[in-house]
């Protein structure tokens, strides 16, 4: 099956620095590669995806790239503020139609004022 | 607006208690998702369902079963709820490829 590896599991920022995360998957197949923000004690968002037809998505301050010759993905935040602060989710949806979701283990980002 | 809720917020049970973790979805969605969110291991799949009785193990499913007997309903169940299940619980609906997440259940097994 899938396996998403994220790194880094923590990173501290200034505010205003951009923030990276980056994820791997294993599955060539996979098609499908969503990005979730969860703040402490709410539930997991969508805020960014990517299909595997498209190289780069901007939305504001948030883009994803995606390699699928080295199978990566990262997360590019720019300008951070205090309230980016929060895990985030990398996830990928392997080939087959169930519409699975395999995530990484997650990054907690902390944007310092 | 999608809504998915789930029964409790908080839930503490004893050990070897049947525990049922209830998800119910107002959008009519076929597919329907099971996670335990852990600290340090992320979201991982327990069991999902893609229709009405239809249900398709996910990658930790040990320990749990599954109920499906309407499209709106989605249930989750310890059969003898061991420490080990200590966690939280996180229901997730699609549509098309989003999946969105309920409040989630915090469960304690003492």
């Amino acid at each position: 099956g899938e396996n998403v590896e994220q790194h880094p599991s923590t990173l501290s920022v200034q505010e205003g620095d951009s923030a990276v995360i980056k994820c791997t998957y294993s599955d060539s197949a996979s098609n499908y590669f969503p990005w979730y923000k969860q703040e402490l004690g709410k539930r997991p968002q969508l805020i960014i995806d990517i299909r595997s037809n498209v190289g780069e998505k901007k939305d504001q301050r948030i883009a994803v790239t995606l390699n699928k010759t080295a199978k990566h993905f990262s997360l590019h935040i720019t300008e951070t503020q205090p309230e980016d602060s929060a895990v985030y989710f990398c996830a990928a949806r392997g080939g087959g139609s169930n519409y699975k979701l395999t995530f990484g283990k997650g990054t907690l980002l902390t944007v310092n004022p | 607006d999608v809504k998915v809720t789930q029964s409790s917020r908080y839930l503490v049970k004893r050990t070897g208690e049947k525990v049922f973790l209830e998800c119910v979805q107002d959008m009519d969605h076929e597919n329907m998702f099971w996670y335990r969110q852990d600290p340090g291991l992320g979201l991982r799949l327990i069991y999902f369902s893609y229709d009405v009785k239809m249900k398709e193990k996910g990658d930790i499913p040990e320990g749990y079963s599954v109920s499906r007997e309407k499209k709106e309903r989605f249930s989750l169940i310890l059969e003898s709820a061991s420490t080990n299940q200590t966690s939280m619980y996180l229901c997730a609906t699609r549509i098309a490829y989003e999946q969105y997440f309920g409040p989630g259940t915090r469960l304690t097994v003492t």
